[in-house]
């Protein structure tokens, strides 16, 4: 089955740049999201489909893919910003499509 | 605004039954792919079943295949699951969502299963 692998925890500081990355295979022709989850809460999408920002999502908050990398950007980390965060294709050549990667948790310094 | 509720979790024995419910409200909701994804405790999402929007095309993780039943009904707004011969590893959250081209853009607040002797 489809694997996507993502570091299991990121640290930083207030004010700076964080760098969550979700690896996997055949990038190009899959649309990556990401998704942001709090303690006890529902996961929120925060990119979707590489690059995309939802409504009432902020700009601090992006998405690229470079090869079989792709990388939610977080700048000028808020302490709010201190969650579990998910990437997430469609793999359309399994019958189980929709694979969620390892998760990342990211600690706000 | 868009609104997913989750009910029907609970405490069940190893090869029990429960029944999941899930009340969409603030958009069409015939139109709508509707999924269940899971969580273990301390774990990551774990993606277990669809349905299309008339409810004739489903699929299921192969953990859940054949034990877990995906169903809509659409003249009420909800979506269901029903999960038979429930095992200790099904213990979980389990949240509905909405699909949006392949990603998941609105989610229940979850319904927690716990399936112990």
């Amino acid at each position: 089955s489809y694997v996507l692998t993502q570091p299991p925890s990121v640290s930083v500081a207030p004010g700076q740049t964080a760098s969550i990355t979700c690896g996997g295979s055949n990038f190009g022709v899959k649309r990556i999201h990401w998704y942001q989850q709090k303690p006890g809460r529902a996961p929120v999408i925060v990119v979707s489909h590489d690059n995309g920002r939802p409504s009432g999502i902020p700009d601090r908050f992006s998405g690229s893919t470079s090869g079989n990398t792709a990388t939610l950007t977080i700048s000028g980390v808020e302490a709010g910003d201190e969650a579990d965060y998910f990437c997430q294709v469609w793999d359309s050549s399994s019958d189980q499509p929709y694979v969620f990667g390892t998760g990342t948790t990211v600690t706000v310094l | 605004e868009v609104a997913l509720v989750e009910s029907g979790g609970g405490l069940v024995q190893p090869g029990g039954s429960l029944r999941l419910s899930c009340a969409v409200s603030g958009l069409g909701f015939s139109g709508q792919w509707m999924h269940w994804v899971r969580q273990a405790p301390g774990k990551g999402l774990m993606w277990i079943s669809r349905i299309n929007g008339d409810g004739r095309s489903t699929s299921y993780a192969d953990s859940v295949k054949g034990r877990f039943i995906i169903s809509r009904d659409n003249a009420k707004n909800l979506l269901y699951l029903q999960m038979n011969s429930l095992r200790v590893e099904d213990t979980a959250t389990y949240f509905c969502a909405i699909e949006w081209l392949q990603s998941f853009h609105y989610w229940g607040q979850g319904s927690q299963v716990t399936v112990s002797p």
